[in-house]
């Protein structure tokens, strides 16, 4: 079985402060871990994934995680956050040994950049 | 440019009354999926086609319908639609079938049923 939390339904950032949103996991296996990002009246665009390899992947917009095994944990991050930013975002596993290919998505966390 | 597409993107609708929302891409991805979302229970996955005539049941499948005649369509059909199938709804294509691969997603359909 797979699943993937998101603790937080909302994050709330200063423009220029560094953000995280947070996202664990929990897998038979070894997981594949994504990251979406849904604007207002937008379907959902890849921002970054991992699959093997370096821990701290980087993607689209300045975005990066960072993978830790011992925590389940694949927290978004980004050094400076831009009001632009704002947006619903998901996080996604998939267990690398199992057969399916249905992904598991979280809840979503809303990002509120303030200016 | 290459894009999912989906039709349409709003609709009002009453119970009962069977209605299809169309997904193409054309992007000669083999995989597509349907997704649902509501507000804090996130995206759950519908229908998905690994290819042409191939399509399995995921999470929430109850009251849907799809098919999958050609590579670029993937329309999900409410035969008869209730109240409790008011949601928002996306279509998503990939590459293959592969756990890695990245997921393109459609703009959505807000669809209500009174």
């Amino acid at each position: 079985a797979q699943s993937v939390a998101q603790p937080e339904d909302q994050v709330n950032v200063a423009e220029g402060n560094p953000l995280t949103v947070k996202c664990t996991y929990s897998v038979s296996g070894n997981p594949y871990l994504f990251w979406y990002v849904q604007y207002p009246n937008r379907g959902l665009q890849f921002l970054l994934k991992y699959i093997t390899g370096d821990n701290l992947v980087k993607g689209s917009y300045g975005f990066e995680a960072e993978f830790n095994k011992s925590q389940t944990s694949f927290h978004l991050k980004k050094p400076s956050a831009l009001v632009s930013d704002s947006a619903l975002y998901f996080c996604a596993v998939r267990d690398k040994s199992g057969g399916s290919y249905i992904p598991t998505f979280g809840r979503g966390t809303s990002l509120i950049v303030h200016p | 440019e290459a894009q999912v597409t989906q039709n349409p993107r709003y609709l009002i609708t009453v119970t009962g009354k069977k209605l299809t929302v169309t997904c193409s891409q054309n992007m000669n991805h083999e995989y597509m999926s349907w997704y649902r979302q509501d507000p804090g229970l996130g995206l759950r996955q519908i229908y998905y086609s690994m290819n042409v005539e191939v399509t399995d049941k995921g999470d929430v499948p109850e009251g849907y319908k799809v098919s999958r005649k050609e590579k670029r369509n993937f329309p999900l059909i409410l035969e008869s639609p209730s109240p409790n199938q008011t949601s928002l709804y996306f279509c998503a294509s990939s590459l293959g079938d592969s756990s890695t691969d990245t997921q393109y997603f459609g703009p959505g359909t807000r669809l209500t049923v009174l």
